[in-house]
């Protein structure tokens, strides 16, 4: 159980356009999810936390009008990437935090790898 | 700000001998503190967790130690094995803030 998907794995874009990347919990329902940015050989860094059906929290120096986050249900959030640049290449991870438990626990999806040309 | 200071960023072991990762934390509300493993290109999978009230957790192979008073915790890997080499991250939780360690990219030579 607690599984995390997300779609697409990898993407390759130019620059100027924009990117959705779906993270999905397919056998839980998640109140709050969360987005990470990790670069090549760094730790994960927390980006946004959401919360199903209301705005997204941002973390210092996140632009919020960059990186559109969109929780509308309880399984599904969505990273939209707007404007990409080259600097937003980056390896992305959504994690989602069950409901029900009674723990901190985060289950992590298997990560979008964007590049921006 | 650096909130969980993970070391030794990389680690070589031989096949059969013990991994040791250690982590020290900063926020005395954090109660929760997990160990993720991952490998290249995939997400962090959930190795291990422990909560504050406890000072070790052991699972197979893996142990965390706990020390609630110096606010530290490690990984211990007994009988590491090749299949074992990945990064490890520690972190440490409160509600829905992790915060995660830099990482230790661990090999175990055969």
């Amino acid at each position: 159980g607690a599984v995390v998907s997300q779609h697409p794995s990898w993407v390759i874009c130019k620059s100027g356009t924009s990117v959705k990347i779906e993270c999905r919990s397919l056998d839980f329902q998640a109140t709050t999810m969360f987005w990470y940015r990790q670069f090549p050989k760094q730790s994960l860094m927390l980006m946004a936390t959401s919360n199903e059906g209301s705005k997204a929290t941002y973390e210092q120096g996140v632009e919020k009008d960059k990186f559109l986050i969109n929780h509308a249900s309880l399984t599904l959030s969505t990273l939209t990437v707007t404007s990409a640049h080259p600097e937003d290449s980056s390896f992305y991870i959504c994690s989602a935090r069950p409901g029900t438990s009674g723990i901190n626990e985060q289950f992590f999806g298997p990560g979008t790898r964007l590049t921006v040309l | 700000q650096q909130q969980v200071k993970q070391s030794p960023q990389s680690l070589i072991v031989q096949k059969g001998g013990i991994s040791i990762i250690n982590c020290a934390y900063e926020n005395t509300a954090f109660d929760y503190f997990p160990w993720y493993q991952q490998f290249p290109g995939k997400g962090p999978a959930l190795l291990i967790a422990i909560r504050p009230d406890v000072s070790e957790k052991k699972e197979g192979r893996f142990t965390i130690s706990f020390n609630k008073s110096a606010k530290q915790f490690s990984l211990h890997i007994m009988d590491s094995q090749p299949g074992d080499s990945a990064t490890y991250f520690c972190a440490a939780s409160y509600n829905n803030d992790m915060r995660f360690g830099a990482g230790t990219r661990l090999t175990v030579k055969p």
